[in-house]
C-alpha cells in the first residue's frame, strides 16, 4: 500500500513532441505528489508538485494531471526538448504516520531525440 | 551552506573495509533521508529520520548498514565489511518536514574493489 508505481520505464520522444509519464498509488492518505528530475551525475531536483485539491498544475512546459478517484497522476512535458533528457521520478507522501515520508516511483528514463 | 552537502564525493575502498558517508542537511530541516542508486537504477530507500522520532530503518539491506543523526543535524551512514554489491551512489536528502519538498545532495559514489 506504500508503493508508487511508475510507467513507462523508458521513453523516447522526438523534439517538439509530448512526453507523458504516469504514476499510480494505493494509499489514500497521500496528499503531496511531486515530480523530480535527475540528470546524470546529479542528485534529483524538484520539478513540479501538486496537492489533491486541484486536478492540474502547470509550470511552463510541465504539467501535472491528477485524478484523485483513480489514484493516478501524470507528468506531461509539452514541446519536449533534448535538454529535457533525464530520469524522472514521481513521489508521494502524506501527513503523519506511515505516510510521513516521500515514497518514490522506480523512475523513467526520457530521451528526447533532436 | 545553502544546500545539502555530502562527503566524500567519491570513495574507493577495499572489500571488507568499513566506510562512513556524511550528510550535512539544510539547516532547520527535520527530515533526512538516505537512498542508494545503482547505475541506471531507481532510488532505493535506506533510512529516514524525522525529528526526534525513532528512525525508519525498513530499507536497510543488511545489518552491515547503519546510520545515525546527531543533534538532529548531521547524519552518518556506515557500511561495515563492504562488499562489491555495495558499490553505488549514496544520496542524502533533507526536507523541512516529511511531506514537503526534499532537497538532494550530489551523492557519494562508493566503489568497492
Amino acid at each position: 500500500q506504500q508503493q508508487v508505481k511508475q510507467s513507462p520505464q523508458s521513453l523516447i520522444v522526438q523534439k517538439g513532441g509530448i512526453s507523458i509519464i504516469n504514476c499510480a498509488y494505493e494509499n489514500t492518505a497521500f496528499d503531496y505528489f511531486p515530480w523530480y528530475q535527475q540528470f546524470p551525475g546529479k542528485g534529483p531536483a524538484l520539478l513540479i508538485a501538486i496537492r489533491p485539491d486541484v486536478s492540474e498544475k502547470k509550470e511552463g512546459r510541465f504539467t501535472i494531471s491528477f485524478n484523485k478517484s483513480a489514484k493516478q497522476f501524470s507528468l506531461h512535458i509539452m514541446d519536449s526538448q533534448p535538454g529535457d533528457s533525464a530520469t524522472y521520478f514521481c513521489a508521494a507522501s502524506g501527513y503523519g504516520g506511515a505516510t510521513n515520508k516521500l515514497i518514490f516511483g522506480t523512475g523513467t528514463l526520457l530521451a528526447v531525440q533532436p | 551552506g545553502a544546500g545539502v552537502s555530502q562527503s566524500p564525493s567519491n570513495k574507493v575502498t577495499e572489500k571488507g573495509k568499513d566506510v562512513e558517508l556524511r550528510c550535512d542537511p539544510i539547516s532547520g530541516h527535520t527530515a533526512l533521508y538516505w537512498y542508494r542508486q545503482s547505475l541506471g537504477q531507481g532510488l532505493e530507500f535506506l533510512i529516514y529520520f524525522q525529528g526526534n522520532s525513532a528512525p525508519d530503518k525498513s530499507g536497510l539491506p543488511s545489518d552491515r548498514f547503519s546510520a545515525e543523526r546527531t543533534g538532529g543535524s548531521v547524519s552518518t551512514l556506515t557500511i561495515q565489511r563492504t562488499q562489491q554489491e555495495d558499490s553505488a551512489v549514496y544520496l542524502c536528502a533533507s526536507s523541512l518536514n516529511g511531506f514537503t519538498e526534499a532537497f538532494f545532495g550530489q551523492g557519494t559514489r562508493l566503489t568497492v574493489v
